[in-house]
């Protein structure tokens, strides 16, 4: 079965360096997303992205996170200049559309830890 | 402002046992109700997804329910399994346009024992 697939699975860094998170959707999959799970918090939504372009994003989603595919295949959230507190484990996710039949669904997360 | 709650928070029962996951969500105009599972450490995988329209949705040994007017979806597991363990996330998204978030409960984590 397709799934949608994320590297790494684990990034240490410094507060204040950049990260890449990269992210592999479902090959006929039209709508991307990413969300974050703090370490015993729910799971909250980010940026949904189509068509080149963002769809949507949370308040969350500042001036420091950009989003990316900068091939047909990859997907891409950039954090600038990490804080402490963007320690979580992002999710990518993926669907077809965003018709009410159609799941997101969501790749194994990179856990992000900013020291 | 849509707010997901799930109850109980963590259940612990002993194999075999059916059982009654709750979510309760504030705003009953939803698009959609998905139920996930996550293993610890792990990515979410979509078990159920109930549209709007829908009563409930079954899958193997699982029922989800969904009563809008009332705000509340139940998910049903029968014949539980030490296999079952993890954390049930509900999740929903509201509007068929220009929303296409998921606002998720802050899960129940289930424990079956052997």
């Amino acid at each position: 079965e397709p799934e949608v697939t994320q590297t790494p699975s684990h990034q240490v860094t410094q507060m204040g360096q950049e990260v890449i998170l990269r992210c592999v959707p479902i090959s006929n999959h039209l709508y991307f997303y990413w969300y974050r799970q703090i370490l015993g918090q729910k799971v909250e939504f980010l940026v949904s992205f189509y068509n080149n372009e963002i769809s949507e994003k949370s308040e969350i989603f500042d001036d420091q996170f950009s989003v990316e595919r900068p091939d047909g295949s990859n997907f891409t959230l950039k954090i600038r200049s990490t804080k402490l507190e963007d320690s979580a484990m992002y999710f990518c996710a993926s669907s077809e559309s965003p018709r009410s039949t159609d799941t997101q669904y969501f790749g194994p997360g990179t856990r992000l830890t900013v020291l | 402002k849509q707010e997901v709650t799930q109850i109980p928070a963590a259940l612990s029962v002993p194999e075999g046992e059916n059982l009654v996951l709750n979510c309760s969500f504030t705003d009953s105009a939803i698009y959609n109700l998905q139920w996930f599972r996550q293993d610890p450490g792990k990515g979410l995988t979509s078990l159920l997804l109930i549209q709007s329209s829908q009563r409930e949705q079954t899958s193997g040994r699982l029922n989800a329910s969904l009563d809008k007017s009332s705000g509340r979806s139940t998910l049903y597991i029968a014949a539980s399994q030490p296999g079952d363990s993890a954390t049930y996330l509900c999740a929903v998204r509201l509007g068929p346009s220009g929303t296409y978030k998921y606002i998720f409960g802050t899960g129940t984590r289930l424990k079956v024992l052997a």
